[in-house]
């Protein structure tokens, strides 16, 4: 079974603009979760989706969102792009709505100049 | 809230030693799910193990093994006999399963270097 994908996986911006990031999750997986990783922050909860509904939102701005197409693929888009956007994003898919593993992709590394 | 706790940042050990990487973890819920995630130098998170919170027989698998105790509040992580593919950053991460979905709460975590 094919694992979690990203893409792309490397991505350059400049401030002020936006930028959207894309998963798909492992085949039959439901749940969709974003996280942020810097090295001053570490591993930050971003949101999850399930069933293309927004389940639980960490302490984000506005500027990031997300959404989940009924195909369990997911984006996130973050707007008006800071320098401290830039991270390792990682998007990981679990089978069930709650309680579950969380299997993680390679990540997109966002570089904002 | 939430919240664990990896003490150690960076370790470093030579090859076939022993190493245990330690996991303390805050949570005010009854039930809850504790993992163990390895991220080589590649950036992808790959799951090594998770536990819930009512399980507390410690788990063997190969030269990994895992120390969960709730007086504690503590899950262990042990390798044995230690090899330069173990180098990682190794992270400790906490479910509750009061909190809809699955959203895991992070340690800092621990980069073990294994020189050979």
């Amino acid at each position: 079974k094919a694992g979690v994908t990203q893409t792309p996986r490397y991505l350059i911006k400049t401030r002020g603009q936006q930028v959207t990031l894309s998963c798909s999750p492992i085949s039959g997986h439901r749940s969709v979760s974003w996280y942020q990783q810097t090295p001053g922050q570490g591993l930050q909860f971003l949101f999850e989706y399930f069933s293309e509904t927004q389940r639980n939102k960490g302490n984000f701005p506005g500027r990031f969102s997300g959404r989940q197409f009924s195909n369990s693929r997911s984006e996130m888009n973050v707007s008006t792009l800071e320098l401290g956007d830039s991270a390792l994003y990682l998007c990981a898919s679990s089978l069930m709505i709650a309680a579950d593993t969380q299997y993680f992709g390679p990540g997109t590394r966002l570089t904002v100049l | 809230a939430q919240k664990v706790t990896q003490a150690q940042t960076e370790i470093s050990v030579v090859e076939k030693e022993d190493v245990t990487l330690d996991c303390v973890y805050e949570t005010r819920d009854t039930t809850y799910y504790l993992f163990w995630y390895k991220q080589p130098p590649s950036g992808e998170l790959v799951f090594l193990i998770r536990r819930n919170s009512f399980d507390e027989q410690n788990e063997i698998s190969g030269r990994y093994s895992w120390n969960f105790q709730k007086s504690t509040s503590s899950f262990n992580f042990t390798i044995t006999a230690s090899q330069v593919v173990d180098s990682a950053v190794y992270f400790c991460a906490l479910s509750e399963a009061k909190k809809a979905g699955n959203m895991l709460t992070f340690g800092g975590g621990t980069r073990l270097m294994v020189k050979p």
